[in-house]
């Protein structure tokens, strides 16, 4: 199956920064990648597809890049509701996969 | 808007088979989409359980799980349901019910119910 491989672990941060997420992918899934953030509590909720399409709804703030095994995902001028944990996915290679999260927390 | 509510035991015996239903509101689930299970274990990471698209003829399961895991799509009642058979301890997670696109190149998780703690004990 393919690994996907978060870094960093933790990212801590201060509101109006940016985040620099990334996921790292064992063999190719070409673009087929998707981010996902989550809060205890709540249900995750796609932020980008397709490696770098955002889903209607979601703010320009996030922006995702990367092709083949290397991405990143990008949020700027933090807000509050940003602070969780970041899940990268591929679906290129069944059995479909996700990343162990990236948790951004407040500095 | 778009809403999936997971409901079931808490708690499931070893060996016994786990039950899970996901209500949808707010679409038909005959609509264009597949809708499936993926779990998250304690401290572990989120690992996807399958789909079905509008019937178990059009359906995928994670081998990882051996054949133990079916999904069913009722329509009439627009649910679908998890059944997973010979639990162990390491079947403990939060499940969440998912909604993603019918073929891979869109198969990424546009809805996600909040999900359903289900504990293995005796």
């Amino acid at each position: 199956e393919t690994v996907l491989t978060q870094s960093p672990g933790t990212l801590s941060l201060s509101p109006g920064e940016t985040a620099t997420l990334s996921c790292r992918a064992s063999q190719s899934v070409t673009t087929n990648l998707a981010w996902y953030r989550h809060k205890p509590g709540q249900a995750p909720r796609l932020l980008i597809y397709g490696a770098s399409f955002r889903p209607t709804g979601i703010p320009d703030r996030f922006s995702g890049s990367g092709s083949g095994t290397d991405f990143t995902l990008t949020i700027s001028r933090l807000e509050p509701e940003d602070f969780a944990v970041y899940y990268c996915q591929q679906y290129g290679r069944s059995p479909f996969t996700f990343g162990p999260g990236t948790k951004v927390d407040i500095k | 808007q778009v809403q999936l509510q997971e409901s079931g035991p808490g708690v499931v015996k070893p060996s016994e088979t786990l039950s899970l239903i996901c209500s949808v509101s707010g679409y038909s689930i005959t609509s264009g989409y597949s809708w499936g299970w993926i779990r998250q274990p304690p401290g572990k990471g989120l690992e996807c359980i399958g789909s079905v698209y509008r019937s178990e003829s059009e359906s995928y399961y994670n081998p990882s799980l051996k054949s133990r895991a079916t999904i069913s799509v009722d329509m009439s009642k627009n649910q679908i349901s998890l059944k997973l058979t010979s639990v162990t301890a390491s079947d403990t997670a939060v499940y969440y019910c998912v909604r993603r696109g019918r073929y891979d190149s869109s198969g990424y998780y546009d809805q996600w119910g909040r999900g359903t703690l289900v504990t293995v004990s005796s």
